[in-house]
């Protein structure tokens, strides 16, 4: 079983809706949980962090945590077609200098 | 806000060269990170440091060594270069809150 598991995609969806991304891990001591954004043939560039359970919102992006269930979703409201690129999750278990990624989910924003 | 750099965003070198890569961070992070990204196989950690003079073997550190003499400075090594090290070569530089902020990339072609 992957560490951090994300659905490859890619996900397309309508421009004005909402992308809903999500993200399960296998460690139950995960601490700290991070979402990517990285465009074709660029970085990684960090868009979200969330450190407890429930939502947390930065303009249209909303991070939403559920540490029972182990599973930490990102929400992309108003979809533009600049959001249109892979989304990788990040876990961070406490004491643990390195982050755990998943593989990525590519969105792709119809106009 | 965090800056991140890297000596090269393309590097064109031959099987049996020794290559340098170079990243510089300016927010006196303590831990830095080198990372290759390849289509189907994610984010992999080849070395991190957690301090000057300290260093860590990641997840694929055979064929690289590290170097990070001053804090802000952490370079990785490619002692004798094969096709197979051909990649995206990612640095990354860590806040105290597990933040990981990413470099540009540097696109290495190994022929």
């Amino acid at each position: 079983q992957k560490e951090v598991e994300q659905n490859s995609g890619p996900l397309s969806v309508p421009e004005g809706a909402i992308a809903s991304l999500n993200c399960t891990y296998s460690d139950r001591g995960s601490q700290s949980f991070f979402w990517y954004r990285q465009y074709s043939g660029k970085s990684p560039e960090l868009i979200m962090s969330i450190y407890s359970n429930g939502d947390k919102e930065d303009g249209r992006f909303t991070a939403q945590l559920n540490k029972a269930s182990q599973y930490v979703s990102l929400l992309i409201r108003d979809s533009q077609p600049s959001d249109s690129a892979t989304y990788l999750c990040a876990v961070n278990n406490f004491g643990n200098e390195k982050l755990t990624f998943g593989t990525g989910t590519r969105l792709t924003i119809i106009p | 806000d965090v800056k991140v750099t890297q000596s090269s965003r393309y590097l064109v070198k031959r099987t049996g060269e020794k290559v340098f890569l170079e990243c510089v961070q300016d927010m006196d992070h303590e831990n830095m990170f080198w990372y290759r990204q390849d289509p189907g196989l994610g984010l992999r950690l080849i070395y991190f440091s957690y301090d000057v003079k300290m260093k860590e073997k990641g997840d694929i550190p055979e064929g690289y060594s590290v170097s990070r003499e001053k804090k802000e400075r952490f370079s990785l090594i490619l002692e004798s270069a094969s096709t197979n090290q051909t990649s995206m070569y990612l640095c990354a530089s860590r806040a105290i809150s597990y933040e990981q902020y990413f470099g540009p990339g540097t696109r290495l072609t190994v022929t």
